[in-house]
């Protein structure tokens, strides 16, 4: 029941420079969340966007939401090294009462 | 608050072999989730439990059973262990549905079976 998916899989760029990642996703929703997962550590949650809403910040976080395209973008702006971890979006599933997470995008930045 | 903790971290398991893995959470979180991450594939919720003594199945329920007898525990089973069941466990909280509420992970069960 794979709802989300991120694109692109993996990322690399420079300190300083600005990360975009994009999840699609296949259904109606209520609303979308972002997570990042440092390697070997549990996921921690970013931002939550609701259906309702088309872009939320949060610090150097942008997330947009078009429910008509069923796509999100998390953007980071100015990144540093300690940004690298990998992002996962995370939507209901098809029945509306699961959390489902697409496969990640894995962000290297590099000093 | 020590938030969302796993016991074991670690475990290594022979084929046929049972085990328990527990995870309990401080924050008084209404709901709690069972997840399992393989290599290059997002996480995959197992079971989940809508509040104390109810449990429900997730989307890869299968091998594995959970009981929520207390509101802060929240347990994962293996029965008869399988080298398909090596992967990553991830308990997760939150206060209410999901859906609406941010979830609050541990750091996590790496768990081998050969």
């Amino acid at each position: 029941s794979q709802q989300g998916e991120e694109d692109p899989q993996a990322l690399s760029i420079q300190e300083g420079e600005n990360a975009t990642m994009n999840c699609s996703y296949k259904t109606s929703i209520n609303n979308l969340q972002w997570y990042r997962q440092n390697s070997g550590r549990g996921l921690v949650h970013l931002i939550l966007i609701r259906s309702n809403e088309r872009e939320k910040h949060s610090g150097r976080l942008r997330v947009t939401l078009d429910t008509s395209k069923k796509s999100s973008s998390l953007l980071i702006t100015a990144s540093r090294a300690a940004d690298t971890a990998s992002y996962f979006c995370a939507t209901e599933d098809n029945y509306g009462q699961n959390f489902v997470f697409g496969p990640g995008t894995r962000l290297s930045v590099l000093p | 608050n020590a938030g969302v903790t796993q016991t074991p971290k670690f475990r290594v398991l022979k084929t046929g072999q049972s085990m328990t893995l527990l995870c309990a959470q401080d924050m008084n979180h209404e709901y709690m989730y069972w997840y399992r991450q393989d290599p290059g594939m997002g996480l995959r919720l197992i079971h989940y439990s809508v509040g104390e003594g109810t449990t429900a199945k997730g989307e890869v329920p299968d091998g594995y059973n959970v009981s929520r007898l207390k509101k802060q525990n929240f347990l994962l089973g293996l029965e008869s262990a399988a080298p398909s069941q090596t992967s990553v466990y991830f308990c997760a909280s939150s206060y209410f549905t999901a859906q609406t509420y941010e979830q609050y992970f541990g750091p996590g069960t790496r768990l081998t079976v050969t």
